[in-house]
């Protein structure tokens, strides 16, 4: 089984709608990270957990929200979702802040 | 502020060539450098770091990497490449000290011509 596995993997939907984005990991580490993907921008970072009680701003985090229900769970919510929120989005997890561990991903479109 | 630069955007070589990645960051002093693989359809995989010590590292699918500090530099290389190489590589360094953000250089497309 995956270490970290998100879900959806796919999504399509519509301009105001409220979407999540889910999240969970097995490998027992603190730190959890989102992340959206765009061609030709690499992964900018969206928001991240160090712990259940302490979740930061990364560098584009305006129109989402996250929520980290458990050490090992933490969710990505789109609360109006819009259309250049159309993007891959990954969760990552890390031990140390260092080296991060990846999960597949989610295709999001909003149309 | 700092950033990764990855000066090529797509790659194309031939099965069984050799082949060189090139990354270079912004920072003053020297933070830690990852390289992630990026297969169609995947996540982020690591492929190697480097913190300190020897310069030149080994990682897992034959590739190796070299930090050199008077260029700022992180290349990525492989004695010979395989089909199965074709994918999106990424360069990335996290800065030391801080909340250990992660920085991404904008990838590099590798094709892989039989």
């Amino acid at each position: 089984d995956a270490d970290v596995t998100q879900t959806p993997r796919n999504r399509i939907t519509k301009t105001g709608k409220r979407i999540m984005l889910e999240c969970s990991q097995t490998k027992g580490h603190d730190r959890m990270y989102w992340y959206r993907q765009d061609p030709g921008l690499g992964l900018r970072l969206i928001y991240y957990s160090f712990d259940v009680k302490d979740i930061n701003k990364g560098e584009i985090s305006d129109g989402y929200s996250v929520s980290r229900q458990a050490q090992a769970k933490f969710s990505l919510s789109l609360e109006s979702a819009i259309p250049n929120q159309t993007a891959l989005y990954f969760c990552a997890t890390s031990p140390t802040g260092n080296e991060q561990y990846f999960g597949p991903g989610t295709r999001l479109t909003v149309t | 502020a700092q950033s990764v630069t990855q000066p090529d955007i797509h790659i194309t070589v031939s099965e069984g060539a050799s082949l060189e990645l090139r990354c270079n960051y912004s920072y003053g002093a020297t933070p830690y450098l990852f390289w992630y693989v990026q297969s169609p359809g995947q996540g982020l995989q690591l492929l190697l770091k480097y913190f300190s010590g020897d310069t030149l590292v080994q990682g897992i699918k034959g590739f190796e990497a070299e930090f050199k500090r008077s260029q700022s530099s992180f290349n990525l290389r492989k004695p010979s490449v395989h089909w199965s190489d074709a994918a999106e590589y990424f360069c990335a360094v996290v800065i030391p000290g801080g909340y250990n953000k992660l920085i991404f250089g904008a990838g590099t497309r590798l094709a892989v011509h039989p």
